[in-house]
């Protein structure tokens, strides 16, 4: 079946401008990651959503980010004004929750370049 | 909060040796440990997961395991080989329900032909 999609692959921003970034979590998993990735680092925590709601957004680094899951399926990663500082890969991942485990499938991720 | 430390040096070993990488955490105790593959430019790719009750997990050739009183999981790979390069990470989640998964910064394994 069709695993996690992430929309677009790649994108290149101005500094000071909003940028969405979409994922597309696989049918019927009910918990949604995003996640943060630098070159030579792990995934850094940004939100966790359990259907629509956001259990834990303490990740998130300011204001500037926001994230929604509006129908508990598809989710979208806003950023204002975006800073230099923002560019990385922006991964997402969905979970069944079975057995009260995340087990995440990932998606290739967004690589957002900010000029 | 919770720190999951792996080694960040890259792992170089010899096609067939086994590589064990390590994952070690502070503070809180995890519900459950994950091993997860990532090959650059890629998500991550979940490899095993090992509860907080059990010792050993084992899949093909790979072998996890998990030490509460040290705070540690290793990660086996028997028979490396180059098909195995790749960055390995480790996650974990709290105990408690409904609490984010952690990831560690990983490991880069490279095996050698």
């Amino acid at each position: 079946g069709a695993g996690v999609s992430q929309t677009p692959s790649n994108k290149v921003t101005e500094k000071g401008k909003y940028v969405e970034l979409r994922c597309d979590p696989i049918s019927g998993h009910t918990a949604l990651y995003w996640y943060r990735q630098s070159l030579g680092q792990g995934p850094e925590f940004l939100i966790y959503f359990q259907g629509t709601g956001a259990a834990d957004d303490s990740g998130l680094p300011n204001d500037r980010f926001f994230a929604v899951r509006p129908e508990g399926s598809v989710s979208t990663l806003k950023i204002q004004r975006t800073e230099r500082g923002d560019s990385a890969v922006y991964l997402c991942a969905s979970s069944p929750r079975e057995a009260g485990v995340d087990t995440q499938y990932f998606g290739p991720g967004t690589r957002l370049t900010v000029l | 909060s919770q720190k999951i430390e792996q080694n960040s040096e890259a792992l170089n070993i010899q096609e067939g040796k086994t590589a064990t990488l390590t994952c070690n955490y502070t503070n809180y105790s995890p519900a459950y440990l994950q091993w997860y593959r990532q090959d650059p430019g890629r998500g991550p790719v979940f490899l095993l997961l090992i509860r907080e009750n059990e010792k050993e997990k084992r899949k093909e050739r790979l072998k996890v395991t998990f030490d509460t009183t040290l705070k540690q999981s290793l990660f086996h790979i028997t028979a490396s080989q180059p098909a195995d390069s790749a960055t390995y990470l480790c996650a974990l989640e709290r105990s408690g329900g409904y609490q984010k998964v952690t990831f560690g910064t990983g490991t880069k394994l490279q095996v050698i032909p």
